[in-house]
């Protein structure tokens, strides 16, 4: 079935320093992926719709200068979290689906962010 | 924008008894709704989806059932096991518009022995 790989899983950085996230579809183009913010014991809050060749759309309140997404291939989107803060610590995942075959969304494992 | 709330945030049930999680969703053009079972610190994972052309769906253990007029799908777990015992899910989309799928604020279950 189809596949969503992210990387890294896990990632610790430092105060202030930027944090790039890979999300790949492995056997199917995905020409829109979708990043999403969990807090513990929260649920999943989307962040922003990423679009293979234009720029991504952001969900309400989540600032687009500081979560930087780039999606410039059809298997290939990426989140970097800039200048990040204590406060951006958290387990982000995408998620994406194959429009040709009409099945479920799959995720990605995500990625444990920790800022310290 | 869609808002799905989701009920309880907390259940606990006997094993061997059933559980039941409801949820609603305030876009009348959402025609997808999946459910998904989440392990601690792991992706979720899909355990059974419906489609706003049908009224409910039964996987072995596992049931959903949807309202469109009231908007309302439900959950239903019967046999309970211990793990079953996990954090649930409901979610709503429109697909094959934008296809982004809005998840409700999560159930733990716990199941008890």
């Amino acid at each position: 079935g189809a596949v969503v790989s992210q990387h890294p899983s896990r990632v610790i950085c430092k105060s202030g320093t930027s944090v790039k996230i890979e999300c790949r579809s492995l056997d199917f183009q995905a020409t829109t992926m979708f990043w999403y913010r969990q807090f513990p014991k929260q649920s999943l809050m989307l962040m922003a719709t990423s679009n293979e060749g234009s720029k991504a759309t952001y969900e309400q309140g989540v600032e687009k200068d500081k979560f930087l997404i780039n999606h410039a291939s059809l298997t290939l989107s990426t989140l970097t979290v800039t200048s990040a803060h204590p406060e951006d610590s958290s387990f982000y995942i995408c998620s994406a689906r194959d429009r040709v075959t009409n099945t479920e969304a799959f995720f990605g494992q995500g990625t444990r962010l920790t800022v310290v | 924008g869609e808002n799905v709330e989701q009920h309880p945030s907390t259940l606990s049930v006997q094993e061997g008894d059933s559980a039941v999680i409801k949820c609603t969703y305030s876009d009348s053009a959402s025609n997808y709704f999946p459910w998904y079972k989440q392990e601690l610190g792991k992706r979720p994972q899909l355990i059974i989806d419906i489609r706003s052309n049908v009224g409910e769906k039964k996987d072995q253990r596992i049931a959903v059932t949807l309202n469109k007029t009231a908007k309302h799908f439900s959950l239903h777990i019967t046999e309970t096991q211990p793990e079953d015992s996990a954090v649930y899910f409901c979610a709503a989309s429109e697909e094959n518009r934008d296809d982004k799928i809005i998840f409700g604020k999560g159930t733990r279950l716990h199941i008890l022995p």
